[in-house]
């Protein structure tokens, strides 16, 4: 499984673009980019997966670098229920990567007033 | 519309004693896991079904056991609870041929 590196923490303010990177150097070439995140005592939520491409979406925007071996989910414009520990988790698509899904410490995002 | 149910929602055992969490989804979807959650960490693989009647062991199985005897119902099961066991408890379910998993909202349970 590929290893990732995210910071444990960001900050940043309302209504201000937030730009979480993900570092994945060990990705395969078959492996898609899964981001979810995790609000307050509750379980987490499907945000954006992508492959290759720049995919967007009503919740985020989802950037890969060429080499793939970064992404950065981008939330347009931040709000206080955005508020959340963000999970970048790259793995096989399909069947066999669902079941793969690990969850790191991912990055705890806040967002101030 | 509901999605995915847990229950309980918190439970506090003692060493020893044996719970059922039951996890229920209204979606049709073929896929459920469960995980559990511990202090400052992330989400770990305990089971998963792939279809009514299937499971498979995920990353942390031991002293777990689950079964899927109807497609909208998963239920994790504690032989033998153990305060190794404390921990918070999601289930999610995922439709086939889709990427994303649905969360339940989780199961706080303390064994003492």
């Amino acid at each position: 499984d590929a290893k990732t590196t995210q910071p444990n923490s960001m900050e940043s303010n309302e209504e201000e673009p937030v730009h979480l990177p993900c570092n994945h150097s060990t990705i395969s070439g078959t492996d898609y980019i899964h981001w979810y995140r995790q609000l307050p005592s509750q379980g987490p939520e499907y945000v954006i997966h992508g492959l290759t491409s720049n995919v967007n979406n009503r919740m985020a925007s989802l950037a890969i670098a060429e080499d793939r071996k970064s992404s950065t989910l981008i939330l347009h414009r931040a709000t206080l229920r955005d508020a959340a520990v963000y999970y970048c988790i790259p793995t096989e698509g399909g069947i066999q990567g669902a079941q793969k899904l690990v969850f790191g410490q991912g990055t705890r995002l806040t967002i101030n007033p | 519309n509901a999605g995915v149910t847990q229950t309980p929602k918190f439970r506090v055992l003692k060493t020893g004693q044996s719970m059922t969490l039951l996890c229920a989804q209204d979606m049709n979807h073929e896929y459920m896991y469960w995980y559990r959650q511990d202090p400052g960490m992330g989400l770990r693989l305990i089971h998963y079904s792939v279809g009514e009647g299937t499971t498979a062991k995920g990353e942390v199985p031991d002293g777990y056991n689950v079964s899927r005897l109807k497609k909208q119902n998963f239920l994790l099961g504690l032989e033998s609870a153990a305060p190794s066991q404390t921990s918070v408890y999601f289930c999610a379910s995922r439709a086939s041929g889709r990427i994303g998993l649905f969360f339940g909202e989780g199961s706080r349970l303390t064994v003492l």
